[in-house]
């Protein structure tokens, strides 16, 4: 079952604060978020494990709530570089294989 | 390190032929996952591979398939091409393939286009 990611799309100006939302409606044993920019590969930013906790690096910094079956995506104090289509990928199973179902993504675009 | 490659980065077939595409993992790497994103579906898990062994697919059609080599090296193959099948094949690999707690790195992908 396909995560679903809220909004869509959203432009921000430079500086400005970001949340992109990441709902399953399976229990999650981890949710995994990457960057996209235009015709290049997603990029890692983090995973967040089931009992983990909040996780962060530089203005960017993510949440899970097992409870709620979602994660969030914080970016703070948004730069230009921050734009691109933001995906998360959900993992349900915690097997030792991987096999991850991706939203279909969060385009982020800042603007000066 | 280097990092993930695919070869090729570019292709036009047509209809009813059918394709390889190759995947060059983090040296050390044992796992490889292939992806196909479109605009439509987004990104979409075809397949994984660790040890030469398919341990997980996706919901694609038989027509999808692929193998690992004991170098970790992966291929990719789609036969009798359709027009839906024009994509960005994207390939992943991660160090054991634990997919919760581990990051996988996505190479640059093929994008293959189906006339």
């Amino acid at each position: 079952q396909q995560p679903v990611q809220s909004p869509q799309a959203v432009i921000l100006r430079e500086g400005e604060d970001a949340v992109i939302n990441c709902s399953s409606s399976k229990a999650l044993y981890s949710v995994h978020w990457y960057r996209q920019k235009h015709g290049e590969a997603p990029v890692f930013l983090m995973i967040l494990l089931k009992g983990g906790e909040q996780k962060g690096h530089e203005k960017i910094s993510a949440s899970f709530n097992e409870k709620k079956q979602q994660s969030s995506l914080y970016l703070t104090a948004s730069q230009l570089s921050y734009s691109g289509t933001y995906f998360c990928g959900t993992d349900v199973s915690g097997a030792g294989s991987y096999q991850l179902t991706f939203g279909k993504g969060t385009k982020l675009s800042v603007i000066p | 390190k280097a990092g993930v490659t695919q070869t090729p980065r570019y292709l036009i077939k047509t209809r009813g032929q059918q394709v390889t595409l190759s995947c060059s993992p983090i040296s050390g790497h044992r796992s490889v996952s292939w992806y196909q994103q479109t605009p439509g579906q987004g990104l979409q898990f075809l397949f994984e591979y660790f040890s030469e062994t398919q341990r997980n697919k996706g919901n694609f059609p038989g027509r999808f398939s692929g193998r690992q080599f004991s170098n970790s090296r992966s291929e990719m193959n789609v036969s009798t091409l359709e027009l839906g099948d024009s994509a960005l094949y994207l390939c992943a690999s991660s160090p054991r393939g634990s997919g919760g707690q581990e990051t996988q790195y996505f190479g640059p992908g093929t994008r293959l286009l189906v006339l």
